[in-house]
């Protein structure tokens, strides 16, 4: 069974940093595409990252500079490195499996992150 | 980056009724080379995260009811629920991944009139 569950989460002020984690089980990270996308609080979704199978990235213009994606093959783990955090960062963040010009097929249930001082 | 824009916004249709969400991008997103949208549709309920329904504009994700359909080409596309449930209450997406920035639509909130 496939399972995504996101953590790292949680109340930071602004300028902080934060490690987002995504824990997959069911299929390899590194064979796969995987996304970060997020939704702030009664907002629509937002793509953050992406991470391809051979460790090539893109981030989001808004994000560019400030946050790394990342994995962890043995670990079978997705890594969002946050740095420079802004109040507009704030929101739930989904990690996602995504198939080459399909779509995210499979998803976490998301971890909130909190900007405020 | 591509911008994708749905209409409407929000949409009230009754239970049995259709419901057609509309989604425009900002330049193609056919790949010519092999005939095909890199457009997707997404379902979002309340308190989850959103479920792959459509891609390549018109194929159902496995498992989707048959009452989903998806069409258009090029810049224009649509969604269609043939005949609304209630459980299909939710915010629907329009997602390109044509390129990176892989951009979403706004949202289309649907609900039971």
């Amino acid at each position: 069974e496939v399972q995504l569950v996101e953590s790292g989460g949680g109340l930071i002020r602004p300028g902080g940093s934060l490690r987002l984690s995504c824990a997959v089980s069911g299929f390899s990270v590194s064979t796969e595409y995987m996304i970060w996308v997020r939704q702030a609080p009664g907002k629509g979704l937002e793509w953050v990252s992406v991470i391809d199978s051979g460790g090539r990235t893109s981030y989001a213009d808004s994000v560019k500079g400030r946050f790394t994606i990342s994995r962890d093959d043995s670990k079978n783990t997705l890594y969002l490195q946050m740095n420079s955090l802004r109040v507009e960062d704030t929101a739930l963040y989904y990690c996602a499996r995504e198939i080459k010009s399909v779509g995210a097929d499979h998803w976490g249930q998301g971890t909130l992150v909190t900007v405020s001082s | 980056d591509i911008v994708m824009t749905q209409s409407p916004d929000s949409l009230a249709v009754s239970l049995g009724e259709r419901a057609t969400i509309n989604c425009k991008s900002s330049q193609s997103v056919l790949y010519n080379s092999i005939n095909k949208n890199y457009l997707a549709w997404y379902q979002q309920k309340p308190g989850q995260p959103p479920k792959l329904l459509i891609y390549w504009a018109s194929t159902r994700e496995s498992g989707v009811p048959d009452r989903f359909s998806g069409s258009g080409s090029g810049t224009d596309f649509t969604l269609t629920i043939s005949s609304l449930q209630a459980e299909d209450v939710a915010v629907y997406y329009c997602q390109q991944h044509y390129n990176t920035p892989r951009t979403f639509g706004q949202g289309t909130n649907l609900e039971i009139k």
